[in-house]
């Protein structure tokens, strides 16, 4: 199994702003996940993104994923101080773990 | 549907004793994980279990840790002795499985230990 990268580690913008999070990982995947934590609650699945799509939208969130270069993009479109948490992505082999990495941090300022 | 229940929600205890963490998985899935979360170290899968047995507990650090799931709707994770180290998150998450199977996690809300 492997885990994401994401980048960068923490990310602070206006509400309002659009907010873009990067995700790198190493070998080939069946599917890329998105996941958020708020602070002291568990994680909740954002989005999935399978290995032959790229380009996913769910109402603010767009993902896209670029399977040659082996990276994805979660974006936030006008981002509300409700959206201040931390970001994971997890891609997905052949195996049903799935590794995070250390996230991205999104503060939203009001 | 509840989603995963964890039990303890927080847990203060002295070195030396054991711990117990609980999980009720959703009803009907085939997968459950155990992860563990700190600032130093993230996110850290240590075990999981496909239709009650483990498949992989490569991430369990040491031999204080053990878990169980002696049926399809509970799972225990165990630490004895514990040890201030251990303080940390404990998140259970359970998926639809090889049903799916995408490999989506639901997640519980954590149980957080804290070892003195």
């Amino acid at each position: 199994s492997q885990q994401g990268e994401e980048d960068p580690q923490a990310l602070s913008i206006q509400e309002g702003e659009n907010a873009t999070m990067n995700c790198s990982y190493k070998t080939s995947i069946n599917n890329l996940q998105w996941y958020r934590q708020n602070s002291g609650r568990g994680l909740v699945h954002l989005i999935l993104i399978r290995s032959n799509e790229r380009e996913k939208h769910s109402g603010r969130l767009r993902v896209t994923l670029d399977t040659s270069k082996k990276s994805s993009s979660l974006l936030i479109t006008a981002s509300r101080a409700a959206d201040t948490a931390s970001y994971f992505c997890a891609p997905l082999e052949g195996a049903q773990k799935l590794v995070f990495g250390q996230g991205t941090r999104l503060t939203i300022n009001p | 549907d509840a989603g995963v229940i964890q039990s303890p929600r927080h847990e203060v205890t002295e070195m030396g004793q054991e711990v117990t963490l609980r999980c009720k998985p959703i009803s009907g899935h085939n997968s459950l994980f155990w992860y563990r979360q700190t600032m130093m170290r993230g996110l850290e899968l240590l075990i999981y279990f496909n239709n009650n047995v483990p498949i992989d507990d490569s991430g369990m650090p040491e031999d204080r840790f053990s878990a169980k799931m002696p049926n399809a709707s509970f799972s225990t994770l165990k630490i004895q002795p514990s040890e201030p180290r251990d303080s940390a998150v404990y998140f259970c998450a359970s998926s639809p499985g090889t049903g799916s199977n995408t490999g989506e996690l639901f997640f519980g809300e954590g149980s957080r230990l804290t070892v003195l």
